[in-house]
């Protein structure tokens, strides 16, 4: 059980470069998010989808694109990267554990760097 | 505009101490309050968590605390050792469009860096 899979772990963009950073989960969770996290500024959302088909915007979606074609694969575009997009990104998905209690589950990130 | 306060940005604390800290809110929606752990290269893991319809929970040496009157709630760490050192976050969800459950989008606190001392 692998839980949430991000790749790439690390990379470095030139600004205008576009890319697609993967987000795949293997426990059949509906919904699942990307957050940025950035120092002094803990996470953000971004977007996320409540199920195959349907997406919606977080705090901070400009310039980034999200689909979701299936339950396992949420992958989160940028479309032209930026300086400002320098962060550290975190896929999570999102099941109910308990009566009332929610639980994220958050892959292990990816570092990028936009030059 | 950060509508999850956290405080205090860094703590250090000795081994067997108590680590406290502390977060508010101003939306009134938020019905969920989680911590999350994290630690150096790794994604956040939920901690413990709280509903406004109780004021503490408690989870072995960890407990929040929450004044719903006053917004706040706060992470207690008892006897806190080593291995707790890591960052901490609060959170706060409302409900999400078309969820089942209505407790996934969470809204962060900026964090605190804990260091547990020997």
């Amino acid at each position: 059980n692998a839980g949430v899979t991000q790749t790439p772990k690390f990379q470095v963009l030139k600004t205008g470069q576009s890319m697609t950073l993967q987000c795949a989960q293997d426990m059949n969770h509906e919904y699942m998010s990307w957050y940025r996290q950035d120092p002094g500024m803990g996470l953000r959302l971004i977007h996320y989808s409540v199920g195959a088909g349907i997406t919606d915007q977080g705090e901070v979606p400009n310039g980034y694109n999200v689909s979701r074609s299936t339950t396992e694969d949420f992958p989160l575009r940028l479309l032209s990267a930026a300086p400002s997009q320098t962060s550290v990104y975190f896929c999570a998905s999102s099941r109910q554990t308990g009566i009332y209690v929610t639980e994220a589950f958050f892959g292990q990130g990816t570092r990028l760097t936009v030059v | 505009q950060q509508q999850v306060k956290q405080s205090p940005q860094s703590l250090i604390v000795q081994k067997g101490g108590i680590s406290i800290i502390n977060c508010a809110y101003e939306n009134t929606a938020f019905d969920y309050f989680p911590w999350y752990q994290q630690f150096p290269g790794k994604g956040p893991a939920l901690l413990i968590a709280i509903r406004p319809d109780v004021s503490e929970k408690k989870e072995g040496r960890f407990t929040i605390s929450f004044n719903k009157s006053a917004k706040q709630f706060s992470l207690h760490i008892m006897d806190s050792q080593p291995g707790d050192s890591a960052t901490y976050f609060c959170a706060a969800s409302n409900p999400a469009r078309g969820s089942n459950f209505g407790n996934e989008k969470l809204t962060f606190g900026t964090g605190t860096r804990l260091t547990i001392i020997p």
